[in-house]
């Protein structure tokens, strides 16, 4: 069965730096791209970024370029989402989703991670 | 960027009525368009790939229809199961990939 299971919900304050996680199991981790999707509170869905885990191969949207750093170390089957200063406008759910084999996109998806960031 | 310009953004509706939702792109994207739910407090569902493929285990009530720059979405009876968000998302182009503002389909 193939499973996307995200680290747990964050409280930070500005500043701060974070990493969230995003670990696959039950197919192949290395051979599928990997998506990250953001949903601000009661908003829509916006398309983050994907990742290669194979070879690290990675697409930014233009909107997140520079203020996030989507990673994966397929050693260990997971995909991380990072920041190196939060602020108050990155609170929102975070999504994974994986793109299928024939690489249509998010055909799964994680349970998300709530990340609040607030002084 | 390709824009995605999703329609209604909400609407009311009975159990048994056929609803469609609509997505026109802001340019040419072929087929390459799928189409997902969210409950509330849930994360996504992929109910359709490639404009009108069904996703295994989506039931056949759900309908996708569509190329080029006008996508369908038609649920033809709706069930209690279905009142949720709707969003398009096109992968023709990237980067960005880019999803449509959603469409909330609540009880009437």
């Amino acid at each position: 069965e193939v499973q996307l299971v995200q680290s747990g919900a964050e409280v930070k304050k500005p500043g701060e730096s974070l990493r969230i996680s995003c670990k696959g199991s039950g197919y192949s981790f290395t051979n599928y791209w990997i998506g990250w999707v953001r949903q601000m509170p009661g908003k829509g869905l916006e398309w983050m970024g994907i990742i290669y885990p194979a070879d690290s191969d990675t697409r930014y949207s233009p909107s997140f370029q520079g203020q996030v750093t989507i990673s994966a170390d397929k050693s260990i089957s997971t995909a991380y989402l990072q920041w190196s200063s939060l602020n108050a406008s990155d609170t929102a759910m975070y999504y994974c989703a994986r793109h299928d084999s024939d690489v249509y996109p998010f055909d799964y998806w994680g349970q998300g991670t709530l990340v609040t960031v607030s002084s | 960027d390709v824009q995605m310009t999703q329609s209604p953004s909400s609407l009311s509706a009975s159990v048994g009525d056929r609803v469609t939702i609509t997505c026109r792109a802001s340019q040419d994207i072929r087929n390459d368009l799928g189409w997902y739910q969210q409950k509330p407090g849930r994360a996504p569902k992929r109910l359709i790939y490639a404009a009108s493929t069904l996703q295994s285990g989506v039931p056949s009530r759900f309908t996708g229809s569509g190329s080029g720059t006008e996508f369908t979405l038609t649920i033809s009876s709706l069930q209690p199961e279905d009142f949720a968000t709707y969003y398009c998302l096109q992968h023709h182009s990237y980067p960005p990939w880019t999803f449509g503002q959603g469409t909330k389909v609540e009880i009437k």
